[in-house]
């Protein structure tokens, strides 16, 4: 399979535990995104990595969060103290290229569930 | 404020019947345009994207989009549905002042297909 993979698929938590996602992209993809999906809701933007440079965080993106991209392969998203405001779909994508008329392939993302 | 905005969060269609969803959005200039489609538990899955050029786009599944700039519009259409297209719709834009192809995604339309 040549397409993004997330992992875990699912995740239950604890309030007040830390979590962390892995995702790896598109072998070739020099970019990686990451976005956050509430139920009923669209995607909303989180961050991005241009090879291992993370170069945008959004707003949304608190303290508590934080995303690496080593050796600008596979990334990883920490998220520390969850709360359950943190329930949400997270989803990983990556592209190839330099502009915005890029297409994003996503993963299947990864549903995290903080009681 | 730069926007996208669905406006039918449900909509239901008979089998065999034609579709459109409609798609709006709010920026200073053009962005690049993008219509993707989530089925249940899965990721995003690109159906058509509009960078420039002709404004009827195709697209896979036998979708079809088209830009109109003087409404601000990308609506998606389909001239017959199938009971497999079911699934959440999602409208999304790459504004052309971030370069880095982050997507800002609308709130979704929800297609129902009656047998």
């Amino acid at each position: 399979d040549t397409g993004v993979s997330q992992d875990p698929r699912h995740k239950i938590t604890k309030r007040g535990q830390n979590v962390t996602f892995r995702c790896d992209p598109i072998s070739e993809h020099n970019r990686l995104y990451w976005y956050r999906q509430t139920l009923g809701q669209g995607p909303e933007f989180l961050t991005y990595f241009q090879n291992e440079a993370q170069l945008e965080k959004s707003r949304l993106l608190s303290d508590r969060f934080s995303a690496e991209r080593p050796k600008g392969s596979f990334s990883t998203l920490e998220i520390q103290r969850t709360e359950q405001g943190d329930s949400a779909m997270y989803l990983c994508a990556s592209s190839l290229g330099t502009g915005s008329d890029t297409e994003a392939f996503f993963g299947q993302g990864t549903r995290l569930t903080v009681v | 404020a730069q926007s996208v905005t669905q406006p039918d969060i449900h909509i239901t269609v008979s089998e065999g019947a034609s579709l459109e969803l409609r798609c709006n959005y709010s920026y200073g200039a053009t962005p690049y345009l993008f219509w993707y489609v989530q089925s249940p538990g899965q990721g995003l899955q690109l159906l058509l994207k509009y960078f420039s050029g002709d404004t009827l786009v195709q697209g896979i599944k036998g979708f079809e989009a088209e830009f109109k700039r003087s409404q601000s519009s990308f609506n998606l259409r389909k001239p017959s549905v199938h009971w497999s297209d079911a699934a959440e719709y999602f409208c999304a834009v790459a504004p052309l002042y971030n370069q880095g192809g982050k997507l800002i995604f609308g709130q979704g339309t929800e297609l129902s297909v009656k047998p």
